[in-house]
Parts: structure tokens; sequence; C-alpha cells
């Protein structure tokens, strides 16, 4: 089916673990972003991309890194989890990102809730 | 620093009411403001995109409308339904930026 998945849909695992979240859509959208949702924050941008090979910090990047070699993917690493990056993680993709003469809505995928212990 | 506010951040409506959800922002340098919906345990479904240059945009018994000089959107749901109990979001685009800035959403529900 078309759309924007991620994998896994959970994921428990221990403090100074390196743990990769993936983001697969089928659009060619050339937008990408991965946010977080936590209790009383909303959704915060972590990283986002403009294309396969640009990649940009959001507002809470430290801890994470990202890469997009293809467009269609855009995985999410945690070089050393920590348990203030337990979370519920999700991806979203644009045709075109807010800001040019073509908008178009965000698609979020269904998440990833991730337990550090 | 873009900042987006939701309030109330809960409400409960018996169903057949007509109700508004408000968002406010505080930079009007915006591009466009996204409505989404979101039910437990899932993503975020987007309901409605307006852009700057636009007033008000409709979906079926959904009605957003922006006042970009206040800082200000509304969601208008009419004849709610129990099938609308769900958190709804808005996010704002912040000019000559690719990224959104989310509200905290408000918690809805309509009772039976």
């Amino acid at each position: 089916d078309a759309g924007i998945t991620q994998s896994p849909r959970y994921k428990i695992t221990e403090t100074g673990r390196q743990v990769t979240l993936m983001c697969h859509q089928t659009w060619s959208h050339s937008y990408m972003f991965w946010y977080r949702q936590d209790l009383g924050h909303g959704l915060r941008l972590i990283y986002y991309s403009a294309a396969a090979d640009i990649t940009d910090k959001g507002e809470v990047p430290d801890g994470y890194v990202v890469s997009r070699s293809k467009t269609e993917n855009f995985p999410l690493t945690l070089e050393s989890a920590t348990r203030s990056q337990t979370s519920v993680y999700f991806c979203a993709s644009s045709e075109s990102a807010g800001g040019f003469t073509y908008n178009s809505p965000l698609h979020f995928g269904n998440g990833t809730r991730l337990t550090v212990t | 620093k873009q900042e987006v506010t939701q309030i109330p951040a809960a409400l409960s409506v018996p169903e057949g009411e007509n109700l508004v959800l408000n968002c406010s922002f505080t930079d009007s340098a915006i591009y466009n403001l996204q409505w989404f919906r979101q039910d437990p345990g899932k993503g975020l479904t987007s309901l409605l995109l307006i852009q700057s240059s636009q007033r008000e945009q409709t979906s079926g018994r959904l009605n957003a409308s922006l006042d970009k000089s206040s800082g200000r959107s509304t969601l208008y749901i009419a004849a709610s339904q129990p099938g609308d109990s769900a958190t709804y979001l808005c996010a704002a685009s912040p000019s000559g930026t690719y990224k959104y800035i989310f509200g905290t959403g408000t918690r809805l529900k309509v009772l039976a």
C-alpha cells in the first residue's frame, strides 16, 4: 500500500544502546521530518530533510543522527540511548514543505513507541 | 521564535453541538497553517491546510479560518458526533522555513 510506514512499532532498549528507527514512504515526497511527542511538550521537530543527502537540525537534535541516502528512506538513529529519549517518534513527509508556492499537507506514519530502561 | 498555543487542553460536549477549537501563534509571518486529528495510538491525519493568502478552508462539517493579523486560527466542527472524539492539533509553518511548529492539542470528547 502507498503511504508512510515506520518500524518497529514498539521498541524497548537499554540505556547506552544504539537504536535505529526506520521510516519509508512510497510517494517520492521530497521533504521528510522526524518529530517526537511527549506529554506536556506536544510534537517537537528533531531533524528534517529537503531531499536525498540534505538534512538539517530541528528543535531537539542532540543525541540523534539521521541519514537520507535514498528519497524514500529517512532512518533516525539514537547513538547512545538515554531515558530522556523515551517517547513516541513520528516520521512525516510532504511533497512540498511550507513556504513554497505549492503547498501540500504533512503525512504522518503511525509512530514508534520507544522505551529506554 | 514561533510559539503555538491551543486552548482549552480538553473539551467535552454533547452530541450534535457545534464547537470551535482555538489555535494562537505568536509570529504572524507564516506561510500556512494546518489542522490535524490524532486518534489514540495513531499518527496524525491532516484535516485542513490554509495558505497564508487564504482566510478559510472547508471540508464537510469542518471549517478552518485564519487571521494572521491577530495570530489566530479556529477549527469549527458542525453537528459534532461521537466519532469526532480525538485530539486536534494545529501547526504553523514559519515563513522561510520547511518546518511546522505544533501546538499541544485539544482533546475533544463528544458524548452520545
